[in-house]
């Protein structure tokens, strides 16, 4: 199956500090790459939809200024939570969409776990 | 999107088959069915999806109803690795469309 990783994996960060996540398909080539926040014993919820070479589209409730995302290459997306404070602590999961012969999927990368002190 | 209604838990003993449940009573005729599960600490992994044909892949078989309002997941024999959270997603499967996550079923496989 198609792969997506994530980098980092886990990041410990200061108030007031920004942190850049970046979101990679290894194998295929990806048109559109979402991003997702989990808090502790909640599901996922989608924060952004990002095509490659335009601005994203942004669920209602996240505001764009702090979560900067940057989908340059067919392979890459980054979210950059800047000023991170405490309250954006959390696991942040993105995935690729797939347009392959067999079905349209998404592939979810590993996650990155976010701890802002 | 249509919503989804799952339990909230199961458990399944280890060697058994696991049947999850899944309403979707509202489904649109162009809807697909997905499951996706959730390994503790882990992204979501997909499983399976269909429209209205029984599937069956290396993973687990997927049944539908004949109206399409409800299916079940089979986890033909179950392992202590299939614990997790599963989630039942309608989508329909063109484009960009985004998968909407409801709270999912906590499966336990018990030794």
């Amino acid at each position: 199956g198609a792969v997506v990783s994530q980098h980092p994996s886990w990041v410990i960060c200061k108030s007031g500090t920004s942190v850049k996540i970046e979101c990679r398909s290894l194998d295929f080539q990806a048109t559109t790459m979402f991003w997702y926040r989990q808090f502790p014993k909640q599901s996922l919820m989608l924060m952004a939809t990002s095509n490659e070479g335009s601005k994203a589209t942004y669920e209602q409730g996240v505001e764009k200024d702090k979560f900067l995302i940057n989908h340059a290459s067919l392979t890459l997306s980054t979210l950059t939570v800047t000023s991170a404070h405490p309250e954006d602590s959390s696991f942040y999961i993105c995935s690729a969409h797939s347009s392959g012969e067999i079905m349209e999927t998404q592939y979810f990368g590993p996650g990155t776990r976010l701890l802002v002190l | 999107d249509a919503k989804t209604t799952q339990p909230t838990s199961m458990d399944c003993a280890e060697g058994r088959a696991a049947n999850l449940p899944c309403n979707h009573s509202t489904i649109s005729g162009n809807e697909y069915v997905y499951w996706y599960r959730q390994i503790h600490s882990q992204g979501p992994q997909y499983i399976i999806h269909g429209l209205k044909n029984n599937e069956t892949n290396e993973m687990a078989s997927l049944i539908i109803t004949e109206d399409r309002k409800s299916s079940t997941l089979i986890l033909p024999h179950a392992t202590l690795r299939d614990t997790a959270v599963y989630y039942c997603i309608v989508r329909r499967n063109f484009g960009n469309e985004k998968l909407t996550f409801g709270t999912g079923t906590r499966l336990t496989i018990i030794p």
